[in-house]
């Protein structure tokens, strides 16, 4: 039973454009999700979060958006840069960043 | 952020040898560590929920006595994998939960690759 769901193994975006990822989940009871860069051999690296009282959260170039009803976040990456080429991986956990159920991940590749 | 350590970074072992990684949060107290496994190209699976100074809790399917975990300090969290098997080889992933613009975050280890001959 997938909790977390990344239908998109994979992305390419051109450089200076926008990276959309996209993260469906099943269980209402998730309220607080997160998002991680990964290289490979490498542990992730959190990139932004997102708690149920909000619809958006932004930093930088990183904004995540929480649409509830849908049970549906996007992270948008603006302008997209080659160094974010890795896997990102959107989490969800309920009573803050306890036990986190991780998506099966998006490869992005920013092309030059 | 929050830095966590993980010692060592890739192991190689003989079947039926005991392996122990370290996970330490270098500039924070985490009374709350995790484990995860992962497999090529799949996501972050979490093995266990590691409370300091009690018994660890582990998910449905991760054998404890196999993946024994002890957390003796706010700063350190170990995982023995005992009598390693070819099978058990993966990346061994720790975290830990420290704070993040005033929300809780789980920051992660750099991993560590083992692979039993």
């Amino acid at each position: 039973d997938q909790q977390v769901k990344q239908n998109s193994p994979s992305l390419s975006v051109q450089e200076g454009r926008i990276s959309i990822l996209n993260c469906d989940y099943t269980n209402s009871m998730f309220d607080y999700f997160l998002w991680y860069k990964k290289y490979p051999a490498e542990g992730p690296t959190f990139l932004i979060s997102i708690s149920s009282i909000k619809d958006k959260n932004e930093d930088g170039r990183f904004t995540v958006f929480l649409n509830k009803s849908a049970k549906h976040l996007s992270l948008h990456i603006v302008p997209s840069q080659p160094g974010d080429s890795a896997v990102y991986f959107c989490a969800a956990a309920t009573q803050g960043a306890q036990k986190l159920v991780f998506g099966q991940g998006t490869r992005l590749t920013i092309n030059p | 952020g929050a830095v966590v350590s993980q010692h060592p970074s890739r192991v190689i072992c003989k079947s039926g040898t005991s392996v122990k990684i370290e996970c330490r949060s270098l500039d924070f107290q985490a009374t709350t560590m995790f484990w995860y496994r992962q497999f090529p190209k799949q996501s972050l699976m979490l093995m266990a929920t590691s409370n300091e100074g009690s018994k660890a809790t582990y998910e449905q399917g991760v054998e404890k006595d196999k993946f024994l975990i002890n957390h003796a300090s706010l700063t350190l969290s170990t995982l023995t994998v005992t009598s390693a098997h070819p099978e058990d080889s993966s990346f061994y992933i720790c975290s830990a939960t420290g704070l993040a613009g005033g929300q809780e975050t789980q920051y992660f280890g750099p991993g560590t690759r083992l692979l039993v001959l």
